[in-house]
């Protein structure tokens, strides 16, 4: 069964620096997102992508957050700047783009950890 | 926020039915019902999703009001593996994020 995977599982860094958050997504899957949960709270949506471009941002996602597609495979976050709050689990999702097709699938995530 | 309210926590007996709640009662016609699970601090995974008839697969089983207002996902028989929180999400009409909330924590006892 298709799924989508995730790339470091977990990678610590040092405040301040950049980090690159890896995804793959189900192959055919034309909607992509990127979820964060911090530990003890709730899951939280950051930023859809569809077509090369966000088709919505939540206020989380300012200026330090990027997305971007490279090639037809990945699907990447980045974060420039790393602050102490970015702590958090980051879950990927991706969504097929046919009518019918509203279901969301979550990759493992990437447990992120900032000193 | 969420458009759902469920349970914080439930307990069910491993062999027996475990049945979820949900309400959402301002659902719009043309919304889907989802439900997913967290083990621990691993991915959402999806369970099952409706509009309005009731439905069923290899997991579980979606029962929706005939009004719509509220749901109840049953796991016919709880097995330990399914001790986690469950999610009932509402898509917000107009967009495609999921808004979680805090989900049912279900614990299966032996």
């Amino acid at each position: 069964e298709p799924e989508v995977t995730q790339t470091p599982s977990h990678q610590v860094t040092q405040m301040g620096q950049e980090v690159i958050l890896r995804c793959v997504p189900i192959s055919n899957h034309l909607y992509f997102y990127w979820y964060r949960q911090i530990l003890g709270q709730k899951v939280e949506f950051l930023v859809s992508f569809y077509n090369n471009e966000i088709s919505e941002k939540s206020e989380i996602f300012d200026d330090q957050f990027s997305v971007e597609r490279p090639d037809g495979s990945n699907f990447t976050l980045k974060i420039r700047s790393t602050k102490l709050e970015d702590s958090a689990m980051y879950f990927c999702a991706s969504k097929g783009g046919l009518q019918g097709q509203e279901t969301q699938y979550f990759g493992p995530g990437t447990r992120l950890l900032v000193l | 926020d969420a458009k759902t309210t469920q349970p914080t926590s439930m307990d069910c007996a491993e062999g027996r039915a475990a049945n979820l709640p949900c309400n959402h009662s301002t659902i719009s016609g043309n919304e889907y019902v989802y439900w997913y699970r967290q083990i621990h601090s691993q991915g959402p995974q999806y369970i099952i999703h409706g509009l309005k008839n009731n439905e069923t697969n290899e997991m579980a089983s979606l029962i929706i009001t005939e009004d719509r207002k509220s749901s109840t996902l049953i796991l016919p028989h709880a097995t330990l593996r399914d001790t986690a929180v469950y999610y009932c999400i509402v898509r917000v009409s107009g967009t495609y994020k999921y808004i979680f909330g805090t989900g049912t924590r279900l614990k299966v006892l032996a």
